[in-house]
């Protein structure tokens, strides 16, 4: 069983629409998540870090967190042609970044 | 930010490599990861004080180096086909057992045949 499993996609959401991605993750003592977005031939880049149970809204992303389900998500709103990319989610046992174990990646295309 | 050299490099089963990343200002951890084509990154390892500070499920043949200025080196050994990846470095600020959200170079993209 994978540590941190993701739906690979492709998911295809209109422009402007709420784009949803989960997560979910099998090591119970896992304390941080992140949201990292992968453009294609490029580097992993940070959108959004959770530590608590609940949501956490930055702009257009709101990550959510249940520790009792395991489970991670990442909602994007008003849905940009830019936003196409691999989503990548991550958790780590500890608060911090020594050891994050990455999902594969949910590919997100966004329709004009 | 953080650099990484080169962008692309191409060797043979059995040869030697060595990248090289130089972390963002400020930061004092060196951490590396593989990406194989449509995975997600795999943690290699993570250097701190030019100590190695955790590893991933790697054979004794991926091994570092960490520089006073807190730059790194990572080195594989006997290369093996499935060693060909997009290799990322990622820098951060650790004190007091917590890290900051890690930030990562451009990456290596190195194929081996």
């Amino acid at each position: 069983q994978k540590e941190v499993e993701q739906n690979s996609g492709p998911l295809s959401v209109p422009e402007g629409a709420i784009a949803s991605l989960n997560c979910t993750y099998s090591d119970r003592v896992s304390q941080s998540f992140f949201w990292y977005r992968q453009y294609s031939g490029k580097s992993p880049e940070l959108i959004m870090s959770i530590y608590s149970n609940g949501d956490k809204e930055d702009g257009r992303f709101t990550a959510q967190l249940n520790k009792a389900s395991q489970y991670v998500s990442l909602l994007i709103r008003d849905s940009q042609p830019s936003d196409s990319a691999t989503y990548l989610c991550a958790a780590n046992p500890n608060f911090g970044n020594e050891k994050l174990t990455f999902g594969t990646g949910t590919r997100l295309t966004i329709i004009p | 930010g953080v650099t990484q050299s080169p962008t692309h490099l191409i060797k043979t089963r059995g040869q030697q490599v060595t990248l090289r990343c130089s972390s963002q200002s400020g930061h004092n951890t060196v951490s590396w990861y593989q990406q194989a084509l449509g995975q997600g990154p795999q943690f290699i390892f993570q250097y701190y004080r030019k100590e190695e500070n955790g590893r991933g499920n790697f054979p004794p043949r991926f091994s570092g180096l960490q520089f006073p200025n807190d730059s790194s080196e990572l080195n594989v050994n006997a290369l093996e086909l499935d060693d060909s990846a997009l290799y990322l470095c990622a820098s951060s600020f650790l004190s007091g057992g917590y890290n900051s959200p890690l930030h990562f170079g451009n990456g290596t993209r190195l194929t081996v045949t």
